[in-house]
């Protein structure tokens, strides 16, 4: 079966500095990759996609690379900020059709002013 | 724009009850919509995709009888979680994709039950 891993359920920075949150992947090769924000008691905020063509994207401050080889993803948040404490998800999907997404328990980022 | 709303927002009722949950495209048209389910500290999982005017596709180990979804229209997808029990108790997910313009799936805000 499908598993993708975020390990580290917690990660305590300091603000101005870059946030390297990690998600692997095994037994599939997925079409693309995506990244959330989930705050507590919210539903989850879309951030990125990266398709498995893709070796980096970026938008603003956030940067995801996607390494197909390692199975891995890497989601980095530089110059963080208090305002970006957050829980974040990694999600790939396994199949096809777009509702085949399947989530990683997510990384708690605290970032500390 | 790809507001998706759920209501009510949170939810609380005896057991043995019936439960609708309320899922709304505010911006756009969504052809299919998802329901999850997220206990404290786990991942999301999906519990079924839901098909305008088609027969929901339930992920296997979730009961289609306990958890009625109905998809009546371009932008509404109900949840009905039936004869609810203290172990249903969750925090309710949907989310809606944009019709294939792009491969995202957008969140809406959640709906907390709890079953007493």
């Amino acid at each position: 079966s499908q598993k993708i891993e975020q390990n580290s359920e917690a990660l305590n920075i300091q603000e101005g500095k870059t946030a390297t949150l990690t998600c692997n992947y095994t037994n599939y090769s997925p079409a693309y990759l995506q990244w959330y924000r989930q705050d507590p008691g919210r539903g989850p905020v879309f951030l990125l996609l990266i398709r498995e063509n893709e070796k980096e994207k970026r938008k603003e401050r956030l940067k995801v690379t996607f390494d197909t080889t390692l199975k891995q993803s890497l989601f980095h948040i530089t110059a963080s900020q208090p305002a970006d404490s957050a829980t974040y998800l990694c999600a790939l999907n396994y199949g096809g059709s777009q509702g085949n997404l399947i989530f990683g328990k997510g990384t708690k980022l605290s970032v500390k002013p | 724009g790809a507001v998706v709303s759920q209501h009510p927002s949170w939810v609380i009722c005896k057991s043995g009850t019936s439960v609708k949950i309320e899922c709304r495209s505010l911006d756009f048209q969504a052809t299919t919509m998802f329901w999850y389910r997220q206990f404290p500290k786990q991942s999301l999982m999906l519990m079924a995709t839901s098909n305008e005017g088609s027969k929901a596709t339930y992920e296997q180990g979730v009961e289609k009888d306990k958890f009625l979804i109905n998809h009546a229209s371009l932008t509404l997808s109900t949840l009905t979680v039936t004869s609810a029990h203290p172990e249903d108790s969750s925090f309710y997910i949907c989310s809606a994709s944009d019709s294939g313009v792009t491969d995202t799936q957008y969140f809406g805000p959640g709906t907390r039950l709890t079953v007493l």
